[in-house]
């Protein structure tokens, strides 16, 4: 079984903070992704990356930065947290090989004061 | 438009009824399809997943995909409370990045 552990499950931090959030999977998979969840909007992704040190920017990138220095390793860094980044954050992965499914961790109930 | 939309809902059945989910994408080149069911709170887990045109049955789920219609749906028989979750559209619509992109997804309530 696939197994993608998020590093907490919920968080509280203040406003104008960096913030990190720590995604590992065990399964060797090439591709992760970072999601925010909120009510009404869906998923919605911020950052992935398909190797070792690369990144794309998703849908909505902005106010934050991803590291990937380790493959299994994916972390999303908030530079400078905002109130508007409280919201759950959904970590993925998924193989290189096509027409496979992603799977998520547990997720992050993040809360910016 | 959205690239793949689902009807919000809540979607209301009795226990021991069908429930039916429909989905529909944008993209006719997209090869791969996913179903996720969401409890509030918990993250999404993969229930079903679809590739051709068709009908895919696992236990009381049914997937089924038109990529002519560009639709896929989902069928719960029997119904039970404990189906009561979001159900989440998935579609690969190529591009690159093996990259899924999700509906918002439809909420189910399975009344008693």
């Amino acid at each position: 079984d696939v197994k993608v552990t998020q590093s907490s499950r919920y968080l509280v931090k203040r406003t104008g903070e960096k913030v990190f959030l720590e995604c590992v999977q065990d399964m060797d998979h090439e591709n992760m992704f970072w999601y925010r969840q909120d009510p009404g909007l869906g998923l919605r992704l911020i950052y992935f990356s398909y190797d070792v040190k690369m990144k794309e920017k998703g849908d909505i990138p902005e106010g934050y930065s991803v590291s990937r220095e380790k493959k299994e390793r994916f972390s999303l860094i908030l530079e400078s947290a905002s109130t508007n980044q409280t919201s759950m954050y959904l970590c993925a992965s998924i193989s290189f090989t096509s027409n496979q499914p992603q799977h998520f961790g547990d997720g992050t109930r993040l809360s910016i004061l | 438009q959205k690239e793949v939309e689902q009807n919000s809902g809540p979607l209301s059945v009795p226990e021991g009824a069908i429930a039916s989910l429909n989905c529909t994408y944008s993209d006719r080149v997209s090869q791969s399809f996913f179903w996720y069911r969401q409890y509030s709170g918990k993250s999404p887990e993969l229930i079903m997943s679809i590739y051709s045109n068709g009908d895919k049955e696992d236990g009381r789920f049914t997937a089924q995909l038109n990529k002519a219609s560009q639709y896929v749906s989902l069928l719960i028989r029997d119904s039970q409370p404990s189906d009561s979750a979001t159900y989440l559209c998935a579609v690969n619509l190529g591009g690159g990045g093996n990259k899924l992109t999700f509906g918002t997804g439809t909420q189910l309530k399975v009344e008693l």
